[in-house]
């Protein structure tokens, strides 16, 4: 089974509809990201979190909200999805303040919305 | 602020010859740098990094990247390139200085190896 776990790997959606998509890991780690991917423009973080009572607006938050459930489960909101949120969207883990910056990322999750 | 990039949206390499994939950065304090590989309907998956010591640092199969300071620079390499190493290579940058506890990345950089 994979550490990092995401649910749907891939989303068909309309214009307006609320869509959640959910993030698990079994790493143990305290911190969680959202990071969308865009062809020739990398990854942009959405929302990170460090701990269960702390979440953080990255640099492209709008249109967007999310959920620390549990150590283990951080998930990500679209209240009303809109055409230019359509992208793949990975969450990632990391340790504490002893991890120097590396990332355990997920599979992925593709959204289109139409 | 915090920023990297990759000058080559794509390069391509004959299997058996030398590649180079490019990054620069930008940072305020001294820099935390990274390679990851993107394979096809995969996550990003770790390949190196450099945080401190020898400039030339290795990583997961047979890359190596080089820190330069003054040129700001970190680009990802290997001896002899294999079809399997065609991804997508991102590089990333993290401050060191206290308080900056965010990867930023570049745009990706598609590398290809022709048989």
């Amino acid at each position: 089974d994979a550490d990092v776990t995401q649910t749907p790997r891939n989303r068909i959606t309309k214009t307006g509809k609320r869509i959640m998509l959910e993030c698990s890991q079994t790493k143990g780690h305290d911190r969680m990201y959202w990071y969308r991917q865009d062809p020739g423009l990398g990854l942009r973080l959405i929302y990170y979190s460090f701990d269960v009572k702390d979440i953080n607006k990255g640099e492209i938050s709008d249109g967007y909200s999310v959920s620390r459930q549990a150590q283990a489960k951080f998930s990500l909101s679209l209240e009303s999805a809109i055409p230019n949120q359509t992208a793949l969207y990975f969450c990632a883990t990391s340790p504490g303040l002893a991890n120097t910056g590396e990332l355990f990322f997920g599979e992925g999750s593709r959204l289109t919305v139409l | 602020a915090q920023s990297v990039a990759q000058p080559e949206d794509q390069v391509n390499v004959a299997e058996g010859n030398p590649l180079t994939v490019k990054c620069t950065y930008s940072v305020s304090g001294n820099p935390y740098l990274f390679w990851y590989v993107q394979y096809p309907n995969r996550g990003l998956q770790f390949l190196l990094k450099y945080i401190t010591g020898d400039n030339l640092v290795k990583g997961s199969y047979g890359f190596e990247a080089e820190f330069n300071k003054s040129q700001t620079s970190f680009h990802l390499k290997k001896p002899s390139a294999l079809v399997s190493d065609s991804a997508l290579y991102f590089c990333a940058v993290r401050d060191s200085i206290q308080g900056a506890q965010k990867l930023v990345f570049g745009q990706g950089t598609r590398l290809t190896i022709n048989p």
